[in-house]
């Protein structure tokens, strides 16, 4: 069973501050993605890697996807009480349905 | 224009009833999930279906089972719901060849 751990658990940093979440696996995927899930509402895609060393950058988050496309990790910069929510990596295999973490609960106090 | 919509939003049941929520997509998407959601936010797929093929996660129990009136709509039904059950349920669609899952906005079961 391919397995998806992230860390931290829980964040929660003031309004300007930068931070990184990260999402690791001992299995390699074929593909990893991200979503935010905000309170009382369905994870909505972010963004989804496919290449080990790739990185993709929407406004002000920065994705990266390991080498060996083990791990992921999420760069916010200069946060905004808009990002708050929770993070959620998932990693895919061909054809194979996707593998959730536990997520990261992010706050981000104005 | 919902893409992925769900009914109920809440259901609040008794232990041992059966319930239904059904699950319909607007995207013209090929494949349908259903997820389960526990408190703790961890995210588990249950079913996967498209009009070809269903696949089930060994470990969901056979008091769940998902029905597809069509190609947009999987509904999934619960008989005998225990207290365990008592979480929130997400439907998802994919578009046949791509990785994007596009969610519902989740019911929220609460079993007593």
């Amino acid at each position: 069973t391919q397995l998806l751990e992230q860390s931290p658990q829980f964040l929660s940093i003031q309004e300007g501050e930068n931070l990184t979440v990260y999402c690791n696996s001992s299995s390699v995927f074929s593909s990893l993605q991200w979503y935010r899930q905000e309170p009382g509402e369905g994870p909505v895609l972010l963004v989804t890697v496919v290449t080990g060393g790739e990185v993709k950058k929407l406004k002000r988050l920065t994705f990266q996807f390991g080498d060996a496309r083990k791990d992921s990790s999420l760069h916010i910069t200069a946060a905004q009480p808009g990002d708050t929510g929770l993070y959620l990596c998932a990693g895919g295999n061909y054809g194979q349905n996707f593998v959730f973490g536990p997520g990261t609960r992010l706050s981000v106090l104005p | 224009d919902t893409a992925v919509s769900q009914t109920p939003k809440y259901l609040v049941t008794q232990m041992g009833n059966d319930k239904s929520i059904k699950c319909e997509q607007n995207l013209g998407h090929d494949t349908m999930y259903w997820y389960k959601q526990d408190s703790k936010k961890f995210l588990k797929i249950m079913f996967s279906y498209n009009n070809k093929e269903l696949i089930i996660n060994e470990t969901v129990p056979n008091r769940f089972s998902p029905k597809s009136p069509d190609k947009a709509h999987l509904n999934l039904h619960i008989n005998s719901l225990e207290l365990g059950d008592s979480a929130v349920y997400f439907c998802a669609s994919t578009r046949q060849g791509s990785d994007t899952q596009y969610f519902g906005p989740g019911t929220r079961l609460t079993v007593l």
